[in-house]
């Protein structure tokens, strides 16, 4: 069975500083990793993907992702933090087989931006 | 073009009522997704149609949950009997199978007094 676990159910930077999002996953089968931000009262938005293609993926708003199997991680990163980062963000793991397209979601990370 | 639209974005009913809830995927998507989110549970999976086969209903969490989807496109997840534990933001999601991206509706509020 997939699971995902996000350390750290908060994290706070200061603007201009680094963004690290710790994700780490458990799979039977080669995963399809994904990262969603949700926005206060909003629905859930793609970031970036990762399908066994490149292990370094880039998403919308500069952040990125590597894959590291060995260390069976995701983590997201963004060099430099932005106000408008503040949010919340999930990992996700899709199933295989059958049903490769249902999600397992991390319990979220909300991310604070500090002046 | 137009994304996941869900309606009510919010419905207070009363304990032991039934409530629907209604989605509609974004046009030519075959596969829809429901999801539920709660402070304490986080997000989980409830149930997953995928073009004409059977759903997926792995995730209902009791015989009080029901879906269905009419013609391959809009969506109705139904709650009979609603308990208090089942307030939460339901959450719509269609993906077009090739792509995997899953895009998501702004949910619907339900509170169960």
């Amino acid at each position: 069975a997939q699971s995902v676990t996000q350390l750290g159910s908060h994290v706070s930077v200061s603007e201009g500083a680094l963004v690290l999002l710790r994700c780490n996953y458990s799979s039977s089968v080669p995963p399809y990793l994904f990262w969603y931000v949700q926005y206060p009262n909003q629905g859930l938005q793609l970031l970036l993907k990762y399908t066994s293609a490149a292990t370094l993926v880039k998403g919308i708003n500069g952040f990125e992702a590597e894959f590291k199997k060995s260390e069976t991680s995701f983590h997201l990163t963004k060099p430099s933090a932005h106000m408008s980062d503040a949010a919340e963000y999930f990992c996700a793991v899709s199933h295989g087989g059958t049903s490769y397209g249902k999600l397992t979601f991390g319990q979220g990370t909300i991310l604070t931006v500090h002046p | 073009g137009a994304g996941v639209s869900q309606s009510p974005s919010n419905k207070v009913t009363e304990k032991g009522k039934d409530v629907e809830l209604r989605c509609d995927p974004i046009s030519g998507h075959t596969a829809l997704y429901w999801y539920r989110q709660s402070l304490g549970q986080g997000l989980e999976f409830l149930i997953y149609f995928q073009g004409n086969s059977a759903p997926d209903k792995s995730g209902l969490p009791s015989d009080r949950f029901s879906a269905e989807r009419t013609g391959g496109s809009v969506s109705t997840l139904t709650i009979q009997r609603t308990q208090q534990e089942d307030s939460a933001v339901y959450l719509c999601a269609s993906s077009d199978t090739l792509i995997l991206e899953q895009f998501f509706g702004p949910g619907t509020r339900l509170t169960v007094l």
